[in-house]
């Protein structure tokens, strides 16, 4: 168990729907970084949150956006949703500060689009 | 920008024998990080081993080892005494920061273990 949770384990909709994905980072991490998984794209960086901020961004789509709360959680909020948006994702965390040792990842969630 | 290439799709290795998995990786940076994280069929994204560039040394964690090979950026995982349980999806990754930036991934290597 790494620490970091992610809810749902398992999200099935519809295309055109909107969703939200959540991350609860490691106890004392201030970043939350969200990647997708999917089978043509493989793992591939979507974007970064530090204690609150944007810190970077990947290949995150216009239709897809994140924030990160007070309380360090973070969400992932894809709208529009078509069938390629179907994938596994993963939010990983890690310590405040520069070379850190490594990120910590979530069990993910599944993301069925129908 | 950073690549991240596995060249082995797929691999199988007897139990107890040892396999090797190749990755190699482009970057014009000097110090950098490079990881080798597990994917078992659970689907959890587990790290088995880091190397920094700048240390000469190649890291190891019990039956894990790197060959890192600076020169001709080339990062390979050793998997020795190999168990049942290592049968996964493995991938190289790397950073400019450690855990602080972004992971770059290559499409990783599926690991079989045969009894």
């Amino acid at each position: 168990d790494s620490g970091v949770t992610q809810t749902p384990k398992h999200l099935i909709t519809a295309t055109g729907q909107r969703v939200t994905l959540r991350c609860s980072p490691r106890s004392g991490d201030l970043s939350v970084y969200w990647y997708q998984q999917s089978l043509d794209q493989g793992l591939q960086f979507l974007i970064q949150y530090y204690n609150g901020e944007e810190r970077a961004k990947g290949n995150i789509l216009e239709r897809f956006s994140a924030q990160q709360f007070p309380d360090l959680h973070s969400e992932l909020n894809l709208s529009s949703l078509e069938l390629g948006d179907s994938a596994l994702y993963f939010c990983a965390s890690s310590v405040e500060g520069l070379y850190t040792d490594t990120q910590y990842f979530g069990p993910g969630t599944r993301l069925t689009v129908l | 920008a950073q690549t991240v290439t596995q060249s082995q799709p797929e691999m199988s290795v007897q139990e107890a024998e040892t396999v090797t998995l190749s990755c190699t990786y482009d970057t014009s940076e000097n110090n950098y990080y490079l990881f080798w994280y597990k994917q078992p069929p659970s689907r959890q994204m587990i790290l088995v081993i880091r190397q920094e560039a700048y240390k000469q040394q190649n890291a190891t964690e019990n039956r894990f080892s790197v060959n890192f090979q600076k020169a001709a950026k080339s990062f390979s995982l050793k998997i020795s005494d190999s168990q049942l349980g290592d049968t996964a999806m493995y991938f190289c990754a790397f950073s400019l920061q450690g855990g602080s930036e972004k992971l770059v991934f290559g499409k990783g290597t599926k690991l079989t273990v045969n009894p």
